[in-house]
């Protein structure tokens, strides 16, 4: 079983649509969560983190965690073609590792 | 506010060289890492760097080691180079703080070729 695991998609959305992107993690003592978004031939860029079990709202996207089915997902609003990139998914557990370890991504397509 | 930066951008090597790839981290940040990303997979984590020491390491072989200097800046350094570590390599940065709160930040990458 991969550590962190998400569906690789294309996961395809109609323009103004929610695009909902999901993972999942097998170490349970994990303590933090980043969603970063990687454009094609470009290097991963911070979206959010979170902490805490419940959601958390920063303009368009809500990062959504529940540590007891240790899962985490992230939901973008109105989404725009713009938003049209690999989205990853990193865990930091807190057993005194301090790498970050990802998940493949899910390639997210926005139709026009 | 000057991000990370990293260098060069791109490489060319064959089987058997060596090359170092250069980081400079973000603003204020003091801890850098190295990850190694191949087509289609998300960042492996290879080493941290923290006041100048290796503070973490992941599985990857003894080919890889790296420095960090005074100034926060790190190099990755790779010998005997297979054609399987032909990858982008990612630098991210972060500020030392609880060790699950620390945020990384990523640089542009070095895309290395083997041939």
């Amino acid at each position: 079983q991969k550590e962190v695991e998400q569906n690789s998609g294309p996961l395809s959305v109609p323009e103004g649509a929610i695009a909902s992107l999901n993972c999942t993690y097998s170490d349970r003592v994990s303590q933090s969560f980043f969603w970063y978004r990687q454009y094609s031939g470009k290097s991963p860029e911070l979206i959010m983190s979170i902490y805490s079990n419940g959601d958390k709202e920063d303009g368009r996207f809500t990062a959504q965690l529940n540590k007891a089915s240790q899962y985490v997902s992230l939901l973008i609003r109105d989404s725009q073609p713009s938003d049209s990139a690999t989205y990853l998914c990193a865990v930091n557990s807190q057993t005194g590792r301090r790498a970050l370890t990802f998940g493949s991504g899910t390639r997210l397509q926005v139709q026009p | 506010d000057a991000g990370v930066t990293q260098s060069p951008t791109h490489l060319i090597k064959t089987r058997g060289q060596q090359v170092t790839l250069r980081c400079s981290p973000k603003s204020g940040h003091d801890t850098v890492s190295w990850y190694q990303q191949a087509l289609g997979q998300g960042p492996q984590f290879i080493f941290q760097y923290y006041e100048e020491e290796e503070r973490q390491r992941g599985n990857f072989p003894d080919r890889f080691s790296g420095h960090q200097f005074p100034n926060y800046s790190s190099e990755l350094n790779v010998n005997a180079l297979l054609l399987g570590d032909s990858a982008l390599y990612l630098c991210a940065s972060s500020l030392v703080g609880t060790e699950y709160q620390e945020t990384q930040y990523f640089g542009p990458g070095t895309r290395l070729l083997v041939l």
